[in-house]
């Protein structure tokens, strides 16, 4: 079974902090690399799907930057609000295989 | 309105009884999935579908099983085999297996 880290278990920042957290992975077979976020008493909802080393992925204040060689991908929230309270998930696709996910790394954001 | 539908919300069962978990999606997607989690965990996958009549096992199939009649969708029964039943159950589908998935709202089953 893959292996797949995520690093810090929680964070707990201020409004208006910037912040980033970890996505460790098996770097051989990668295919490709998933973000997700998952709100409280909601689904989980996919932020980005990386598939090229160095590729770099935005969506408003949220970016997440891959390196398939050294296998690692970070996820950077800039400006942190309390609606970016989450949990948010990294999950590897390796060769033809379903998703294996990371257990999250929890945030929140405190006003 | 597009999306994944699972039902019920929260489900109660006696230690013994098959119970059986619906998961249906309007997507039109062809792969579709049913995840495990348990607190400190990650998703972990149970089973998962490519196409209809077609379904493989995830990390954690033991005491679980699943049908794929229909597209729409797939269905998952905790049988009285598995050991650690309760727990929080996501459906997703996707257009193929290494695509981003869509996920359902989940059910809590609680097995006492």
């Amino acid at each position: 079974i893959l292996n797949v880290e995520q690093s810090p278990q929680s964070l707990h920042v201020q409004e208006g902090d910037s912040t980033n957290f970890t996505c460790s992975f098996p770097s051989s077979n990668f295919y490709a690399l998933h973000w997700y976020r998952w709100e409280t008493a909601k689904s989980p909802e996919a932020l980005f799907v990386m598939t090229l080393n160095g590729d770099e992925k935005k969506k408003g204040r949220i970016s997440a930057t891959l390196n398939t060689k050294e296998g690692y991908s970070y996820l950077y929230i800039k400006g942190s609000q309390p609606e970016d309270s989450a949990t948010y998930l990294c999950a590897l696709n390796s060769g033809n295989t379903p998703l294996v996910f990371g257990k999250g790394t929890r945030l929140s954001v405190i006003a | 309105d597009g999306g994944i539908t699972q039902s019920p919300k929260y489900l109660f069962r006696k230690e013994g009884q098959n119970v059986t978990l619906s998961c249906e999606q309007n997507l039109n997607h062809d792969a579709m999935y049913w995840y495990r989690q348990d607190p400190g965990q990650g998703l972990r996958l149970i089973y998962y579908s490519q196409i209809v009549n077609d379904f493989q096992k995830g990390d954690i199939a033991e005491g679980y099983s699943v049908s794929r009649e229909k597209k729409e969708s797939f269905p998952l029964t905790v049988t009285s085999a598995q050991k650690n039943p309760t727990a929080f159950y996501l459906c997703a589908s996707s257009t193929g297996v290494l695509v981003e998935q869509y996920f359902g709202p989940g059910t809590r089953l609680t097995v006492t």
